[in-house]
């Protein structure tokens, strides 16, 4: 079976900030991994997301995941945030090889961006 | 374009009634997907369908009857609904069912 885990359900950062929101997952095959970012009362918009090849991915507004293997992580940063950057952002895990494509997604962290 | 669309935006419904939820996506995906998200919860698949079939069925109550009329068009039939079932209803779709998932903006639904 598979999980994600996300350290911190909240992240208060200021404009400019960095924002690093940490991701770990298991599982017993190789992963493919994303990021989603949901605003208020919307559906979810994929962010970035890691299947083979490089393990640092570039995502849309600015935002990069390294997977690490060794290290079970796909942690997500952005050098400098921004107050649209306001949001509840979810990892997720897929097994590949598995029928149906289910995701198992982390808890969520929402992100707060102090002016 | 990855869009897919949900109708309505917002739903309130009796116990009683019988009310549908309409998914489309118009990018020659073949896998749709129904999955219900509690406020300030990860969102919990419920149905998957790959090729017009159901392929998962996470023990959803029959309450909810998922419905696949064609490759493009995703429903959602429910009956008898409880207040616990009030949650925002999201679709989403892949190319195949071992593709990246795109998400519709979702139906909130309150049931009284």
């Amino acid at each position: 079976a598979q999980s994600v885990t996300q350290l911190g359900s909240h992240v208060s950062v200021s404009e400019g900030a960095l924002v690093l929101l940490r991701c770990n997952y298991s599982s017993s095959v190789p992963p493919y991994l994303f990021w989603y970012v949901q605003y208020p009362n919307q559906g979810l918009q994929l962010l970035l997301k890691y299947t083979t090849g490089a393990t640092l991915v570039k995502g849309i507004n600015g935002f990069e995941a390294e997977f690490k293997k060794s290290e079970t992580s796909f942690h997500l940063t952005k050098p400098s945030a921004h107050m649209s950057d306001a949001a509840e952002y979810f990892c997720a895990v897929s097994d590949r090889w598995a029928a149906g494509n289910k995701l198992t997604f982390g808890g969520g962290t929402r992100v707060l961006v102090k002016p | 374009d990855t869009e897919v669309t949900q109708t309505p935006k917002h739903l309130v419904m009796g116990m009683t009634n019988k009310k549908s939820l309409k998914c489309e996506q118009h990018m020659g995906h073949r896998a749709m997907y129904w999955y219900k998200q509690k406020a300030k919860k990860p969102p919990e698949l419920m149905f998957v369908y790959s090729y017009e079939k159901l392929s998962i069925n996470e023990s959803v109550p029959s309450r909810f009857s998922p419905e696949c009329p064609n490759s493009s068009l995703l429903n959602l039939h429910l009956h008898a609904l409880q207040p616990e079932d009030s949650a925002l209803y999201l679709c989403a779709s892949s190319q195949e069912d071992t593709d990246t998932q795109y998400f519709g903006p979702g139906t909130r639904l309150t049931v009284l």
